[in-house]
Protein backbone atom coordinates (compact mmCIF):
# COMPACT_ATOMS: atom_id res chain seq x y z
CA UNK A 1 0.00 0.00 0.00
CA UNK A 2 1.25 3.49 -1.24
CA UNK A 3 1.71 6.03 2.15
CA UNK A 4 0.06 8.56 -0.36
CA UNK A 5 -2.51 7.88 -3.18
CA UNK A 6 -3.88 9.79 -5.55
CA UNK A 7 -6.32 9.71 -8.84
CA UNK A 8 -3.46 10.17 -11.78
CA UNK A 9 -6.19 11.36 -14.12
CA UNK A 10 -5.88 13.06 -16.20
CA UNK A 11 -8.74 15.71 -15.00
CA UNK A 12 -10.47 17.84 -17.13
CA UNK A 13 -12.50 20.69 -16.63
CA UNK A 14 -13.97 23.57 -18.55
CA UNK A 15 -13.04 27.05 -17.49
CA UNK A 16 -15.10 27.91 -14.68
CA UNK A 17 -16.41 25.07 -12.78
CA UNK A 18 -14.88 23.85 -9.97
CA UNK A 19 -12.05 20.86 -10.00
CA UNK A 20 -12.00 18.55 -7.05
CA UNK A 21 -8.76 16.85 -6.54
CA UNK A 22 -8.58 13.92 -3.82
CA UNK A 23 -5.64 12.32 -1.44
CA UNK A 24 -6.02 9.27 0.57
CA UNK A 25 -2.72 8.35 3.24
CA UNK A 26 -2.07 5.22 4.95
CA UNK A 27 -0.16 6.74 8.10
CA UNK A 28 -3.03 7.88 10.73
CA UNK A 29 -0.65 9.98 12.91
CA UNK A 30 0.35 12.18 9.98
CA UNK A 31 -0.32 15.57 11.34
CA UNK A 32 0.62 18.09 8.30
CA UNK A 33 -0.57 17.94 4.60
CA UNK A 34 0.54 20.04 1.63
CA UNK A 35 -1.07 20.55 -1.86
CA UNK A 36 1.80 21.58 -4.24
CA UNK A 37 1.28 22.96 -8.17
CA UNK A 38 3.68 21.61 -10.72
CA UNK A 39 3.54 22.73 -14.04
CA UNK A 40 5.51 20.57 -17.00
CA UNK A 41 9.46 20.62 -16.37
CA UNK A 42 8.82 23.08 -13.32
CA UNK A 43 9.93 22.60 -9.87
CA UNK A 44 6.46 22.29 -7.23
CA UNK A 45 5.01 25.05 -5.71
CA UNK A 46 2.75 25.12 -2.50
CA UNK A 47 -0.95 25.87 -2.81
CA UNK A 48 -1.92 25.00 0.68
CA UNK A 49 -0.84 23.81 4.23
CA UNK A 50 -3.45 22.26 6.43
CA UNK A 51 -3.19 20.77 9.69
CA UNK A 52 -6.33 20.34 12.00
CA UNK A 53 -9.68 18.87 10.08
CA UNK A 54 -12.21 21.00 8.41
CA UNK A 55 -11.61 23.60 5.45
CA UNK A 56 -9.13 25.98 4.77
CA UNK A 57 -10.08 28.95 2.18
CA UNK A 58 -7.71 30.57 0.51
CA UNK A 59 -9.07 32.92 -2.58
CA UNK A 60 -9.92 30.04 -4.92
CA UNK A 61 -8.55 27.34 -3.85
CA UNK A 62 -10.07 25.63 -0.19
CA UNK A 63 -8.38 22.20 1.40
CA UNK A 64 -10.49 19.84 3.12
CA UNK A 65 -9.18 17.52 5.70
CA UNK A 66 -10.60 14.36 7.57
CA UNK A 67 -8.18 12.49 9.77
CA UNK A 68 -10.45 9.90 10.51
CA UNK A 69 -11.25 8.72 7.22
CA UNK A 70 -7.68 9.45 6.35
CA UNK A 71 -8.20 11.76 3.37
CA UNK A 72 -7.61 15.45 2.08
CA UNK A 73 -8.83 17.22 -0.94
CA UNK A 74 -8.32 20.33 -2.97
CA UNK A 75 -11.48 22.45 -4.74
CA UNK A 76 -10.35 24.81 -7.15
CA UNK A 77 -13.15 27.53 -7.74
CA UNK A 78 -13.81 29.24 -10.74
CA UNK A 79 -11.02 27.45 -12.96
CA UNK A 80 -8.49 29.25 -15.28
CA UNK A 81 -6.84 27.66 -17.66
CA UNK A 82 -3.63 28.67 -15.94
CA UNK A 83 -4.81 25.84 -13.55
CA UNK A 84 -4.07 23.25 -16.13
CA UNK A 85 -0.64 21.70 -13.93
CA UNK A 86 -0.06 18.24 -12.19
CA UNK A 87 -1.22 18.77 -8.56
CA UNK A 88 0.44 17.05 -5.78
CA UNK A 89 -0.40 15.50 -2.45
CA UNK A 90 2.35 15.94 0.74
CA UNK A 91 1.74 14.30 3.87
CA UNK A 92 4.43 13.74 6.27
CA UNK A 93 5.45 10.97 8.63
CA UNK A 94 4.04 10.68 11.67
CA UNK A 95 7.62 9.02 13.18
CA UNK A 96 10.92 10.51 11.82
CA UNK A 97 11.67 13.84 9.67
CA UNK A 98 9.87 12.06 5.77
CA UNK A 99 7.60 13.78 3.77
CA UNK A 100 5.56 11.63 1.72
CA UNK A 101 4.40 12.60 -1.55
CA UNK A 102 1.40 11.29 -4.09
CA UNK A 103 2.28 10.65 -7.80
CA UNK A 104 0.27 13.76 -8.38
CA UNK A 105 -3.17 14.29 -10.38
CA UNK A 106 -2.96 15.83 -13.73
CA UNK A 107 -5.44 18.73 -14.24
CA UNK A 108 -6.65 20.26 -17.67
CA UNK A 109 -9.21 23.37 -17.68
CA UNK A 110 -10.71 23.80 -20.91
CA UNK A 111 -11.25 27.24 -22.17
CA UNK B 1 15.45 36.79 -3.37
CA UNK B 2 14.63 33.76 -0.81
CA UNK B 3 15.70 31.17 -3.10
CA UNK B 4 16.61 27.48 -3.43
CA UNK B 5 19.34 26.98 -6.37
CA UNK B 6 20.54 23.67 -7.58
CA UNK B 7 23.69 22.84 -9.85
CA UNK B 8 23.71 22.17 -12.42
CA UNK B 9 20.54 22.13 -13.57
CA UNK B 10 20.90 19.73 -17.04
CA UNK B 11 23.96 16.76 -16.60
CA UNK B 12 24.78 13.73 -19.11
CA UNK B 13 27.11 11.20 -17.93
CA UNK B 14 28.15 7.98 -18.06
CA UNK B 15 28.36 5.14 -15.60
CA UNK B 16 30.91 4.89 -12.87
CA UNK B 17 32.01 8.54 -12.94
CA UNK B 18 31.65 10.21 -9.60
CA UNK B 19 29.07 13.84 -9.43
CA UNK B 20 27.84 16.14 -7.25
CA UNK B 21 24.95 18.24 -7.31
CA UNK B 22 24.81 21.22 -4.96
CA UNK B 23 22.20 22.69 -3.44
CA UNK B 24 22.03 26.29 -1.55
CA UNK B 25 19.33 27.66 0.26
CA UNK B 26 19.44 31.50 1.54
CA UNK B 27 16.24 31.32 3.60
CA UNK B 28 18.49 30.20 6.66
CA UNK B 29 16.35 27.24 6.84
CA UNK B 30 17.02 23.99 9.69
CA UNK B 31 15.77 21.38 7.22
CA UNK B 32 17.14 20.38 3.58
CA UNK B 33 15.87 17.67 2.16
CA UNK B 34 16.82 15.49 -1.98
CA UNK B 35 14.09 13.94 -4.21
CA UNK B 36 14.11 12.40 -7.32
CA UNK B 37 10.86 12.08 -9.62
CA UNK B 38 10.49 9.81 -11.71
CA UNK B 39 7.63 8.93 -14.46
CA UNK B 40 4.22 7.21 -12.31
CA UNK B 41 6.65 7.62 -9.20
CA UNK B 42 6.09 10.38 -8.16
CA UNK B 43 8.34 12.45 -5.73
CA UNK B 44 10.56 10.27 -3.81
CA UNK B 45 12.57 11.17 -0.42
CA UNK B 46 16.48 10.42 -0.64
CA UNK B 47 18.16 11.73 1.81
CA UNK B 48 17.21 14.39 4.36
CA UNK B 49 18.89 16.89 7.35
CA UNK B 50 17.04 18.39 10.17
CA UNK B 51 20.18 20.60 10.95
CA UNK B 52 24.23 20.44 10.64
CA UNK B 53 25.99 17.21 10.77
CA UNK B 54 22.52 15.69 11.09
CA UNK B 55 21.58 13.54 7.60
CA UNK B 56 18.70 10.47 7.57
CA UNK B 57 18.07 8.36 4.82
CA UNK B 58 14.37 8.70 2.85
CA UNK B 59 13.09 6.10 0.38
CA UNK B 60 15.37 5.33 -2.12
CA UNK B 61 19.03 6.32 -0.48
CA UNK B 62 20.94 3.68 -2.24
CA UNK B 63 23.59 5.07 -4.68
CA UNK B 64 23.57 8.14 -2.81
CA UNK B 65 25.45 10.20 -0.35
CA UNK B 66 24.79 13.74 1.05
CA UNK B 67 26.38 15.79 3.41
CA UNK B 68 25.38 18.70 5.64
CA UNK B 69 28.58 20.81 6.45
CA UNK B 70 27.37 24.58 6.62
CA UNK B 71 23.57 24.96 7.70
CA UNK B 72 22.52 26.47 3.57
CA UNK B 73 24.39 23.82 1.79
CA UNK B 74 23.33 20.19 1.07
CA UNK B 75 25.01 18.26 -1.73
CA UNK B 76 23.75 15.40 -3.05
CA UNK B 77 26.84 12.72 -4.38
CA UNK B 78 26.57 9.83 -6.67
CA UNK B 79 29.68 7.64 -6.17
CA UNK B 80 29.24 5.31 -8.79
CA UNK B 81 26.04 6.92 -11.28
CA UNK B 82 24.04 4.18 -12.37
CA UNK B 83 21.76 4.07 -15.44
CA UNK B 84 18.61 3.96 -13.00
CA UNK B 85 20.03 6.99 -11.49
CA UNK B 86 18.52 8.72 -14.75
CA UNK B 87 15.75 11.13 -13.29
CA UNK B 88 15.08 14.65 -11.84
CA UNK B 89 16.29 15.78 -9.12
CA UNK B 90 15.29 18.17 -6.57
CA UNK B 91 16.24 19.75 -3.72
CA UNK B 92 14.05 21.14 -1.08
CA UNK B 93 14.57 23.22 2.42
CA UNK B 94 11.70 24.06 4.85
CA UNK B 95 12.43 26.28 8.43
CA UNK B 96 11.48 23.48 11.08
CA UNK B 97 11.22 20.41 9.09
CA UNK B 98 7.71 18.77 8.15
CA UNK B 99 5.48 20.80 9.98
CA UNK B 100 6.38 23.63 7.42
CA UNK B 101 5.83 23.95 3.75
CA UNK B 102 9.00 23.29 1.69
CA UNK B 103 10.84 25.79 -0.60
CA UNK B 104 11.93 23.46 -4.12
CA UNK B 105 15.05 24.21 -5.93
CA UNK B 106 14.40 24.57 -9.71
CA UNK B 107 15.84 20.45 -10.43
CA UNK B 108 18.51 18.68 -11.82
CA UNK B 109 17.81 16.66 -14.70
CA UNK B 110 20.40 13.80 -14.48
CA UNK B 111 21.41 11.47 -17.53
CA UNK B 112 23.42 8.49 -16.76
CA UNK B 113 24.33 6.54 -20.04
Amino acid sequence: QKEVEQNSGPLSVPEGAIASLNCTYSDRGSQSFFWYRQYSGKSPELIMSIYSNGDKEDGRFTAQLNKASQYVSLLIRDSQPSDSATYLCAVNKNTGNQFYFGTGTSLTVIP
Amino acid sequence: EAQVTQNPRYLITVTGKKLTVTCSQNMNHEYMSWYRQDPGLGLRQIYYSMNVEVTDKGDVPEGYKVSRKEKRNFPLILESPSPNQTSLYFCASSFFGTSDEQYFGPGTRLTVT
